[in-house]
């Protein structure tokens, strides 16, 4: 069964970089787009970005500038990096797996499984 | 970028109602759209994929239907532990959005 465990700095000041690390265990790193999601207090889920193991992403437009997802096959993990934090960029962050099949109509998507989240604070 | 909204933003039902969650996207997703459900303080979870199939594990009282820009995951019979926020969620142009949530809470 496949788990996701993830860390990194939970408490930075305004302008600093955010850095997380997500490691897979126990499943197979290719074939799945590895992605990160994150949800302020209190509201709803954003998706920021995704890598598959040959390093190929896709980033949402509206943090593009900021984000840089990397992946190391050789210990199975990903990484995250977003830069110029503000208060807004508050939130519990979450890796997850996602699996993405592009089908005549459309294109299916879902994440399983999700990392356990971590609270990013970004405060002065 | 393809909206999704959710229905209604709180449902309050009792252990043992049927629960039915609407999800409308602002344009076709033909089939490809996944149900979520999180407990506070926990990750989401998969529920629902491709519109109708039940992830591995869930129960079979979760069932979800619908097509082109408006679904429905239906909770036939409520338990305790079913009392959560559900996200629906959605991949178009390699952009992912999901819902705002529906929280369904104890009556």
């Amino acid at each position: 069964q496949v788990q996701l465990q993830q860390w990194g700095a939970g408490l930075l000041k305004p302008s600093e970089t955010l850095s997380l690390t997500c490691a897979v265990y126990g499943g197979s790193f290719s074939g799945y787009y590895w992605s990160w999601i994150r949800q302020p207090p209190g509201k709803g889920l954003e998706w920021i970005g995704e890598i598959n193991h040959s390093g190929s992403t896709n980033y949402n437009p509206s943090l593009k500038s900021r984000v840089t997802i990397s992946v190391d096959t050789s210990k199975n993990q990903f990484s995250l990096k977003l830069s110029s934090v503000t208060a807004a960029d508050t939130a519990v962050y979450y890796c997850a797996r996602g699996k993405i099949a592009v089908a005549g109509t459309g294109v299916r998507s879902w994440f399983d499984p999700w990392g356990q989240g971590t609270l990013v604070t970004v405060s002065s | 970028e393809i909206v999704l909204t959710q229905s209604p933003a709180t449902l309050s039902l009792s252990p043992g109602e049927r629960a039915t969650l609407s999800c409308r996207a602002s344009q076709s997703v033909s089939s490809y759209l996944a149900w979520y459900q999180q407990k506070p303080g926990q990750a989401p979870r998969l529920l629902i994929y491709d519109a109708s199939n039940r992830a591995t594990g869930i129960p079979a009282r979760f069932s979800g239907s619908g097509s082109g820009t408006d679904f429905t995951l239906t909770i036939s019979s409520l338990e305790p532990e079913d009392f959560a926020v559900y996200y629906c969620q959605q991949r178009s142009n390699w952009l992912v959005t999901f819902g705002p949530g529906t929280k369904v809470d104890i009556k």
